[in-house]
């Protein structure tokens, strides 16, 4: 799978919109971009996953470049629960053995 | 309510013990994996499974071994192989061929 190039950190105040960036220069055509979050000492949440187009549900919006080579996760609205660590994941959906790998990812500090 | 139990949620154990840690979902998932992570890092897979009698190493087997005779059941026994063994342990389950997992709460390992 490709790598992922996630700044460490990243503040946003409660209440605005935050954007977090995702490098992923070298996708190859069949790969998805994956978002998951890690609140701490919890188990990692899935957040949201797109191919090309940008998609957006419950929890956030998805904004992936024309040419693929980066992403946007955006959350609305933060709050202060919304503070996790981010990870952004590449991957083959089919024919996949399913093996996501997570890097060191974003943590997100949503500050009041 | 559907998800994935993991037990215990802390287990302490002295240098030189085997222990098993138990995964358990009921979301009528194909597929399971045991991840390992460490202080401030990402997640790394240790064993996944996608059916029933079949399992595949990850990228940090050795010193694991794992087994799924039932669709619901994936536990990872932590032999004394296993050169550093204390970590926060995650299990999670996904519909075959996809990358949207679904996580436990975690097991944190801690050898004396």
């Amino acid at each position: 799978d490709a790598k992922t190039t996630q700044p460490p950190s990243m503040d946003c105040a409660e209440g605005r919109a935050a954007n977090l960036p995702c490098n992923h220069s070298t996708i190859s055509g069949n790969e998805y971009v994956y978002w998951y979050r890690q609140i701490h000492s919890q188990g990692p949440q899935y957040i949201i996953h797109g191919l090309k187009n940008n998609e957006t549900n419950e929890m956030a919006s998805l904004i992936i470049t024309e040419d693929r080579k980066s992403s946007t996760l955006i959350l609305p609205h933060a709050t202060l629960r919304d503070t996790a660590v981010y990870y952004c994941i590449v991957r083959v959906d089919e024919g996949s053995q399913g093996n996501l790998i997570f890097g060191k990812g974003t943590k997100l500090s949503v500050k009041p | 309510d559907g998800g994935i139990t993991q037990s215990p949620k802390y287990l302490f154990r002295k240098e030189g013990q085997n222990v098993t840690l138990s995964c358990e979902q009921n979301l009528n998932h194909d597929a399971m994996y045991w991840y390992r992570q460490d202080p401030g890092q990402g997640l790394r897979l240790i064993y996944y499974s996608q059916i029933v009698n079949d399992f595949q190493k990850g990228d940090i087997a050795e010193g694991y071994s794992v087994s799924r005779e039932k669709k619901e059941s994936f536990p990872l026994t932590v032999t004394s192989a296993q050169k550093n063994p204390t970590a926060f342990y995650l299990c999670a389950s996904s519909p075959y061929y996809t990358g949207e997992l679904f996580f436990g709460e975690g097991s944190r390992l801690t050898v004396l």
